[in-house]
């Protein structure tokens, strides 16, 4: 069955901080990978996305990285901001109109 | 550029009665898609569209109905609300799919209860 599930559900952290959010997934042909940050309240937007062939994308203060072979994928954040409290969405598109997404990760940036 | 939107923000609805939900994008994209996202849960697709007077089931389409008739346009209809219908509803566009699907660009969701 095509799965992916993250890991942690929901973190707090102290801004300024780094944290990691984890990915891992079953899914069966493997097209790409992307992480979206979604806004209370808000759609998702698309922070990185990487095929099978790349192993870390990075955007700003955001580094996504890809294992293939152990169908792991991690969000890194550095140096937090409180803008950055959302919620990180792993999403794996198996090609053609197949997509699989996680549940996501809610994070909380505390002043 | 607006980008997607969707209407209305909210909505409460009686068991039984019937809805649609607007969505437009500017963008000129072919490929378009409704989405539900349950507490706690992924987002789940419900229909999507590859082009005007194209468009095909996704993984819970049941109690739902969409018409494409122009680009810009994919409106999602429920016909009789029931309460398992509670979530929030995000309408998406795309480039193209294939391999390497472009982005998907979502609207700000409409979050509709069944009472």
């Amino acid at each position: 069955k095509n799965q992916v599930e993250q890991s942690p559900q929901s973190l707090i952290i102290l801004e300024g901080k780094n944290c990691t959010l984890q990915c891992n997934y079953t899914v069966s042909p493997f097209s790409n990978l992307r992480w979206y940050k979604q806004d209370t309240g808000r759609g998702p937007v698309s922070l990185t996305i990487m095929t099978f062939s790349e192993n870390t994308k990075s955007n700003g203060r955001y580094t996504a990285t890809l294992d293939a072979d152990t169908k792991q994928s991690s969000l890194h954040i550095t140096a937090s901001q409180l803008s950055d409290s959302a919620s990180y969405i792993c999403v794996v598109h198996t090609g053609g109109f197949k997509t699989i997404f996680g549940a996501g990760t809610r994070l909380f940036v505390k002043a | 550029n607006a980008g997607v939107t969707q209407t209305p923000k909210f909505r409460i609805l009686k068991i039984g009665q019937s809805m649609t939900l607007q969505c437009t994008q500017d963008m000129n994209h072919n490929y378009m898609y409704w989405y539900r996202q349950d507490p706690g849960m992924g987002l789940k697709l419900i229909y999507y569209s590859v082009g005007a007077g194209i468009t095909d089931k996704g993984e819970v389409p049941n109690g739902y109905n969409v018409s494409r008739s122009t680009t810009e346009d994919f409106p999602l209809r429920l016909e009789l609300a029931a309460p398992s219908q509670t979530s929030v509803y995000f309408c998406a566009s795309s480039d193209k799919q294939g391999v390497s699907p472009d982005t998907q660009y979502f609207g700000p969701g409409t979050r509709l209860t069944v009472l």
